[in-house]
């Protein structure tokens, strides 16, 4: 089956500063990468994801870009706020696949004043 | 607002007492699933379902059972709750063949 690396498990900025977050897959049918955020007490949510056909994309201050070859993705975060603090997962997707999403261990972010 | 509504947001219970974790969505969703949530381990799929009356094993489906009668609910039940079943679980819910998965909550579940 499908399985997805995520690191760091810890990471801390200063504010303004930018943050990075790298996975790994292991099945090269995966054709959908998301990444979630869940903040303290809530479910996570959707914020950017990513096909398999597109090497990068880009909203705001958060960008996603693929290695299709290399079978990694990472988020990147530019001009962090303290409401980026927060638990970020990555996802794959394998089309083949009836359970959907296999998600990475998490990340905490911490974005310091 | 289309949301997923889980109940308890939290519970304290002791071994071997059944309970149940209800999960309602509102969106006419085809697909549902529960995940677990445990430090460095990330979300770990326990069962999904693609329909009603159709549902499978996730990742961890040991101790766990659920049932989809009705498209928007799907309950999981600890028949016989043991201390490793402490966790934070979560209920998801999403279109058939979209990927993009609504969350709930969460249940903070304790088992002493």
């Amino acid at each position: 089956g499908e399985n997805v690396e995520q690191h760091p498990s810890t990471l801390s900025v200063q504010e303004g500063d930018s943050a990075v977050i790298k996975c790994t897959y292991s099945d090269s049918a995966s054709n959908y990468f998301p990444w979630y955020k869940q903040e303290l007490g809530k479910g996570p949510q959707l914020i950017i994801d990513i096909r398999s056909n597109v090497g990068e994309k880009k909203d705001q201050r958060i960008a996603v870009t693929l290695n299709k070859t290399a079978k990694h993705f990472s988020l990147h975060i530019t001009e962090t706020q303290p409401e980026d603090s927060a638990v970020y997962f990555c996802a794959a997707y394998f089309s083949g696949s009836a359970r959907q999403l296999t998600f990475g261990s998490g990340t905490q972010l911490t974005v310091l004043p | 607002e289309a949301q997923v509504t889980q109940n308890p947001r939290y519970l304290i219970t002791v071994t071997g007492k059944k309970l149940t974790v209800t999960c309602s969505q509102n969106m006419n969703h085809e697909y549902m699933s529960w995940y677990r949530q445990d430090p460095g381990l990330g979300l770990r799929q326990i069962y999904y379902s693609m329909n009603v009356e159709v549902t499978d094993k996730g990742d961890v489906p040991e101790g766990y059972k659920v049932s989809r009668k009705e498209k928007r609910n799907f309950p999981l039940i600890l028949e016989s709750p043991s201390p490793n079943q402490t966790s934070l679980y979560f209920c998801a819910s999403s279109q058939a063949g979209a990927n993009v998965l609504t969350f709930g909550a969460g249940s903070r579940l304790t088992v002493l």
